[in-house]
């Protein structure tokens, strides 16, 4: 079964860190890219971040561009997101989605997680 | 960057109704934009990509149409499982793939 398992959500201060896992399975990690979108509660979508197969080329959201590092083990079949100098906007349910091609410009996702709630409160 | 709008933002529908969605993009993305449908505390699920391709199992129902800076989803017969919230996403211009605010269809 293809499954995409995002973890390592919680609450945080504004200001501080937190990093996302995403666990792949049922399918090769390495012929796709991968992405990161997420939903603040009630709202609508917004892509965070993209990454190649191979991580030769990556993206961000302008809103998130500085702040937050996408990167993947495929390895492991993993893919994460470090999120520093988090905000208050920043919070939101994450999704880790795939994408339908092996560069992250190209295509919609087809696979996507269950979310991980990341709650930015002091 | 591409701003996408959604009409209506929201319907009301009875089951067998035909359903038509539409997505409007700023400037053209030629059949750049996919459909995906969400469920209340669930993730998205994609049905169209490339404008009009309907994603393997989704039912054919669904049917996506358009090119350039004007899109539809349709749903020839609504099923009780079909209420939820639509989204149009553009992936032809990067760094941003921007997402439609959404159509949610509900029961008449």
């Amino acid at each position: 079964e293809v499954q995409l398992v995002e973890s390592g959500g919680g609450l945080v201060q504004p200001g501080r860190s937190l990093r996302l896992s995403c666990a792949a399975s049922g399918f090769t990690f390495d012929d796709y890219a991968m992405h990161w979108v997420r939903q603040a509660p009630g709202k609508g979508l917004e892509w965070v971040s993209g990454i190649s197969w191979n991580s030769g080329s990556i993206g961000y959201a302008d809103s998130v561009k500085g702040r937050f590092t996408i990167s993947r083990d495929n390895a492991k079949n993993s893919l994460y997101l470090q999120m520093n100098s988090l905000r208050a906007e920043d919070m939101a349910l994450y999704y880790c989605a795939k994408g339908r091609t092996a560069l992250w410009t190209d295509d919609a996702f087809d696979i996507w997680g269950q979310g991980t709630m990341v709650t930015v409160s002091s | 960057a591409i701003r996408m709008t959604q009409s209506p933002s929201s319907l009301s529908a009875s089951t067998g109704d035909r359903v038509t969605i539409t997505c409007r993009a700023s400037q053209g993305i030629s059949s750049y934009l996919a459909w995906y449908q969400q469920k209340p505390g669930k993730a998205p699920k994609l049905l169209i990509y490339a404008a009009s391709t309907l994603q393997s199992g989704v039912p054919s129902r669904f049917s996506g149409s358009g090119s350039g800076t004007d899109f539809t989803l349709t749903i020839s017969c609504l099923q009780s499982e079909d209420f939820a919230t639509y989204y149009c996403q553009q992936y032809y211009s990067y760094p941003l793939f921007t997402f439609g605010p959404g159509t949610k269809v509900d029961i008449k």
